[in-house]
């Protein structure tokens, strides 16, 4: 199975912050990359699909890059809404794996 | 509206089974690849299981092959996962998701979950 890093583990960071989080594959996954982020008690909700596409009615503030192996998830100008945990997840392969996750914190 | 709700989840004694279930709306379920999700209590996002659209390919991750089986009705718009010799590493929110019309796709959306609780 391919494996899905991401760091930090968790962060804090205070409202209007640029956030930076790094996803890594154990190989490449192309583009094949999501993210999404989850809120406590809620389900996960789609952020970014192909490592940079941002869903329907998600604010321009988050965007993804990346390719290959290494991808980043940028919060600019974080809000109150954006404290969350994200998760990314590879599709490429047969057998989906998602990353461990990245707490987002308010310092 | 996309719609998927799941039902089933409960409190298991070790060694025994379950059956979810997940009811789809406000799309044409026969269309789409689904999946199954767990969160255990705390901890992260593990995929353990898809089915094509109409049923005839089912993938499953090595911690629950040979233990659970995914199957869908697209007449009555269900998915479903049937869950046997259970322990306390299945204790999780298992959570029904969507794919897409090929198998590599992202996942949207997601139901909100039925927990399972593994416990004697």
């Amino acid at each position: 199975d391919i494996q899905m890093t991401q760091s930090p583990s968790a962060l804090s960071a205070s409202v209007g912050d640029k956030v930076t989080i790094t996803c890594r594959a154990s190989q490449s996954v192309s583009m094949w990359l999501a993210w999404y982020q989850q809120k406590p008690g809620n389900a996960p909700k789609l952020l970014i699909t192909k490592a940079s596409t941002l869903d329907g009615g998600v604010p321009s503030r988050f965007s993804g890059s990346g390719s290959g192996t290494e991808f980043t998830l940028t919060i600019t100008s974080l809000q109150p809404e954006d404290f969350a945990t994200y998760y990314c997840q590879q599709y490429s392969s047969s057998s989906v794996t998602f990353g461990g996750g990245t707490k987002v914190e308010i310092e | 509206e996309v719609q998927l709700v799941e039902s089933g989840g409960g409190l298991v004694q070790p060694g025994g089974s379950l059956r979810l279930s997940c009811e789809a709306s406000g799309f044409s379920f026969s269309l789409y690849w689904m999946n199954w999700v767990r969160q255990p209590p705390g901890k992260g996002l593990a995929w353990i299981s898809r089915i094509n659209s109409d049923g005839s390919t089912t993938q499953y991750a090595d911690s629950v092959q040979g233990r659970f089986t995914i199957s869908r009705d697209n007449a009555k718009n269900r998915l479903y996962l049937e869950a046997k010799s259970l322990s306390n590493d299945d204790t999780a929110v298992y959570f029904c998701v969507r794919g897409g019309m090929s198998v590599r796709s992202w996942f949207d959306p997601w139901g909100n979950g039925t927990l399972v609780t593994v416990s004697s």
